[in-house]
């Protein structure tokens, strides 16, 4: 069974500051991660994801997450924020073994807030 | 880069009527298809999965009766919802997987289609 807690429903933070946005998994077999970011009343658009190999793994729009197996993390990171990061973002869990890298389950979302 | 088309992207029907939503890969073939509904300000919730020629595998508590997954070909997949009510009213989103690659097949989403039931 897999699980992902995202830590914060809702995240502010100043344009141009560092966006942080936080992802516990829990997995019994190895993982692959993935983030996605929602804009209103849209689908799901891949920010990125790790199967295997670098753990710092570089997405779209400037992001950026680390796989910590030690910790069960895939935290999101940003250096500065845009206005136009302001979304909903998803982490997602999937398991590797099985080939099911289709099957994802989501944590329950953050929102992000960027203000002027 | 892959795409997925969904339509409609809303839909406003009375209760008691049935809905169909249609899903389409438009530039590869999607062996596995994968449908989700998203409540307000929440997660996406994995209703059913389907596989192109056989009968979608449904999460527990989704009543297959009531959702019905037709995945006849390796770009197009529907979901009906029968005898829609109120709280049938969500956000449905699908997502398409392509054949071959990498275990780690990364998932294309559709815009989703918001359902309101009257």
């Amino acid at each position: 069974a897999q699980s992902v807690t995202q830590l914060g429903s809702h995240v502010s933070v100043s344009e141009g500051a560092l966006v942080l946005l936080r992802c516990n998994y829990s997995s019994s077999v190895p993982p692959y991660l993935f983030w996605y970011v929602q804009y209103p009343n849209q689908g799901l658009q891949l920010l990125l994801k790790y199967t295997t190999g670098a753990t710092l793994v570089k997405g779209i729009n400037g992001f950026e997450a680390e796989f910590k197996k030690s910790e069960t993390s895939f935290h999101l990171t940003k250096p500065s924020a845009h206005m136009s990061d302001a979304a909903e973002y998803f982490c997602a869990v999937s398991a590797a073994l099985t080939g099911g890298g289709n099957k994802l389950t989501f944590g329950t979302g953050t929102q992000l807030k960027v203000e002027l | 880069g892959a795409v997925v088309s969904q339509h409609p992207s809303r839909v406003i029907c009375k209760s008691g009527t049935s809905v169909k939503i249609e899903c389409r890969s438009l530039d590869f073939q999607a062996t596995t298809m994968f449908w989700y509904r998203q409540f307000p300000k929440q997660s996406l919730m994995l209703m059913a999965t389907s596989n192109e020629g056989s009968k979608a595998t449904y999460e527990q508590g989704v009543e297959k009766d009531k959702f019905l997954i037709n995945h006849a070909s390796l770009t197009l997949s529907t979901l009906t919802v029968t005898s829609a009510h109120p709280e049938d009213s969500s956000f449905y989103i699908c997502s398409a997987a392509g054949s071959g690659g990498s275990g780690a097949n990364v998932l294309t989403f559709g815009a989703g289609s918001r359902l309101t039931v009257l």
